[in-house]
């Protein structure tokens, strides 16, 4: 069926380097993004969303790109804390549905 | 406002006993859903709910599992008899129900079958 995946399991980052977290997404029906963070012993926290009507949006210290024509999600931090250790998720919806479809994650370390 | 409340955090059970996990969703919030989250599976949807109603669940793995929700500020998800292959986070979430902008979740249920 359609899944939601990311490339890289791990990544470990020097404390206030920027950091890029890839997701690759198979639905092409699917038109709202959006990536969770997940502390340790936490639910999963709300960062930042996209619609397919975009391309970049930003946050604070947060950027998200969507590539549509490869179908490609990146999330991008920057000048990474201790805090931003945690597992990342991107999330895909299709317009109509509540229903969110969660990759695999990726585990962010920062190194102090 | 609380957020999601789900209770208990932990539980610990033996193989073959009934386990009740519960959720309040945000108040105002008509849709809730119950997730499961494991190392091999990651985050599943077991089932949803809009206004109270069961809308999908084909996220439910098996009869021992079934979900409720009697009224817009509480459901729960009990499942009988436990296995230990249940042993997972179970996570409950609430959205607005109008318009679609994700999910809050709650801090999960940490479930061990011994």
């Amino acid at each position: 069926g359609e899944s939601v995946g990311l490339h890289l399991p791990t990544l470990s980052v020097q404390e206030g380097d920027n950091s890029i977290i890839n997701c690759a997404y198979s639905n092409s029906a699917s038109d709202y993004f959006i990536w969770y963070k997940q502390e340790s012993g936490k639910g999963p926290q709300f960062i930042i969303d996209i619609r397919s009507n975009m391309d970049k949006r930003q946050g604070q210290r947060v950027t998200v790109l969507l590539n549509k024509t490869v179908k490609h999600l990146s999330l991008q931090i920057a000048a990474t804390q201790p805090g931003d250790s945690a597992v990342y998720f991107c999330a895909e919806n299709v317009f109509g549905n509540e229903k969110l479809t969660f990759g695999t994650g990726t585990r962010l370390t920062i190194i102090p | 406002d609380a957020g999601v409340i789900q209770s208990p955090r932990h539980e610990v059970t033996e193989m073959g006993q009934e386990v009740t996990l519960r959720c309040k969703p945000i108040s105002g919030h008509n849709s809730l859903f119950w997730y499961r989250q494991t190392m091999m599976r990651g985050l599943e949807l077991l089932i949803y709910f809009n206004n109270n109603v069961p809308i999908d669940d084909s996220g439910m793995p098996e009869d021992r599992f079934s979900a409720k929700m009697p009224n817009a500020s509480f459901s729960t998800l009990k499942i009988q008899p436990s296995e230990p292959r249940d042993s997972a986070v179970y996570f409950c979430a609430s959205t607005p129900g109008q318009g679609f902008y994700g999910y809050t979740f709650g801090s999960g249920t940490r479930l061990t079958v011994v």
